[in-house]
């Protein structure tokens, strides 16, 4: 039962132009979403987060959405740069529910920047 | 400062063999945590600890993976027999007072059975 859902195994942006990465989740109870990001032969590294009390958190050129009524988040990056390229997961935890406090990854959606 | 250090980075083994991945965590991290990434499932946590002690364990495949977690400074990951479906990259994080905070991931340990 996959709680976390990346829907898109990949995506190619053209340098300069937006990248949106896109997250849908099941479980209600989740109200902390973030986003890593990983590098090939490296692990993954924290990139931005965001609380269910918030519905955008920016930080730089990228933009964390979470839209709770669909149970969906997305990633923007704009303007996008060759070294974003990465892959990037999506995690989400309940941080009130005692005894869950696992940080659940999507299965991770690869982002190619295109020169 | 050090990282979340993780031995061995690569590992290939015949099927049957026992396999043993370390993982050093940050100094003062509380929390510790082993990830398998997979193609078809992405990062799945297979078992994390608070202050030494295991707290959920139920993303554990099968009774032929085992963790352990003897000091603050050391935990391994153990799979007996290995199977060629245990071919993954395995990280270990770990995170201060919780996953809601910060988690810092090692550079992974891949293994494969052949």
């Amino acid at each position: 039962d996959q709680q976390v859902k990346q829907n898109s195994p990949s995506l190619s942006v053209q340098e300069g132009r937006i990248s949106i990465l896109n997250c849908d989740y099941t479980n209600s109870m989740f109200d902390y979403f973030l986003w890593y990001k990983k590098y090939p032969a490296e692990g993954p590294t924290f990139l931005i987060s965001i609380s269910s009390i918030k519905d955008k958190n920016e930080d730089g050129r990228f933009t964390v959405f979470l839209n709770k009524s669909a149970k969906h988040l997305s990633l923007h990056i704009v303007p996008s740069q060759p070294g974003d390229s990465a892959v990037y997961f999506c995690a989400a935890l309940s941080r009130v529910v005692q005894g869950a406090q696992k940080l659940v990854f999507g299965q991770g959606t690869r982002l190619t920047i295109n020169p | 400062d050090a990282g979340v250090i993780q031995s061995p980075r690569h590992e290939v083994t015949e099927m049957g063999q026992e396999v043993t991945l370390r993982c050093k965590p940050i100094s003062g991290h509380d929390y510790l945590f082993w990830y398998r990434q997979t193609m078809m499932r992405g990062l799945e946590l297979l078992i994390y600890f608070n202050n030494n002690v295991p707290i959920d364990d139920s993303g554990m495949p099968e009774d032929r993976f085992s963790a352990k977690m003897p000091n603050a400074s050391f935990s391994t990951l153990k799979i007996q027999p290995s199977e060629p479906r245990d071919s993954a990259v395995y990280f270990c994080a770990s995170s201060f007072r919780g996953p809601g905070n910060t988690i810092y991931f090692g550079e992974g340990s891949w293994l494969t059975v052949v």
